[in-house]
């Protein structure tokens, strides 16, 4: 099946950085999404992204489906944006699949 | 539209007991998942559904059991309970793969505890 693997583990950030999150997949995908977990536990749905480009206010996401990557893109870090961020992919008919997350901690 | 609803949102278990947990989709979707979330980890696959009446093991099956009686609901039972099934539960739901958007949706999580 297929294996989804997100770097960094954990990322600290001053209130107003940049960052950059990044997901990898081991076979092509129909489905690519990122969420954010926040801290009372809720998966929030950030982009469904099997290819291309998709912006959001602060947040973007991008995917290259030929090179098996995808990226999300968080400007201008509230505190708010603390939590952790998962990407997960699918292919064909095949289950979901999470990778471990990316842990992000904005500081004020 | 509520979406993906789970119900419990807690519960507390004795060891050896039996519990159903139940999801429910209005978005008439296909396909239906479980997951289970320990501390610090990412989402593993207990169970899933691509239609009504059928079921398929995920990566951590052992222990669980489900039923998809009817196309919205996406039952998980633990018909012994064992300390090392407390964890978060989620429960999805998506279409098909085909030419329709297949975003998943998640509930709001069911805590569960093992005593």
């Amino acid at each position: 099946g297929i294996q989804v693997e997100q770097s960094p583990p954990d990322l600290i950030l001053q209130e107003g950085a940049n960052s950059t999150l990044r997901c990898n997949f081991s076979d092509s995908v129909n489905n690519l999404q990122w969420f954010h977990q926040n801290p009372w536990g809720q998966l929030i749905n950030l982009f469904y992204i099997p290819s291309g480009t998709k912006q959001n206010g602060r947040l973007s996401a991008t995917t290259v489906a030929t090179e098996r990557y995808s990226l999300l893109y968080i400007s201008s870090s509230q505190t708010t944006d603390s939590g952790v961020y998962f990407c997960a992919a699918r292919q064909g008919a095949q289950k979901l699949v999470f990778g471990q997350g990316t842990r992000l901690t904005i500081n004020p | 539209n509520a979406g993906v609803t789970q119900t419990p949102k807690f519960r507390v278990l004795k060891t050896g007991q039996s519990m159903t947990l139940l999801c429910a989709q209005d978005m008439n979707h296909e396909y239906m998942y479980w997951y289970r979330q320990d501390p610090g980890m990412g989402l593993r696959l207990i169970h899933y559904s691509v239609g009504e009446g059928t079921t398929a093991k995920g990566e951590v099956p052992d222990g669980y059991n489900v039923s998809r009686l009817k196309k919205q609901n996406f039952l998980l039972g633990l018909e012994s309970a064992a300390p090392s099934q407390t964890s978060v539960y989620f429960c999805a739901s998506s279409n098909r793969d085909s030419k329709m958007n297949t975003e998943a949706f998640f509930g709001q999580g069911t805590r569960l505890t093992v005593v």
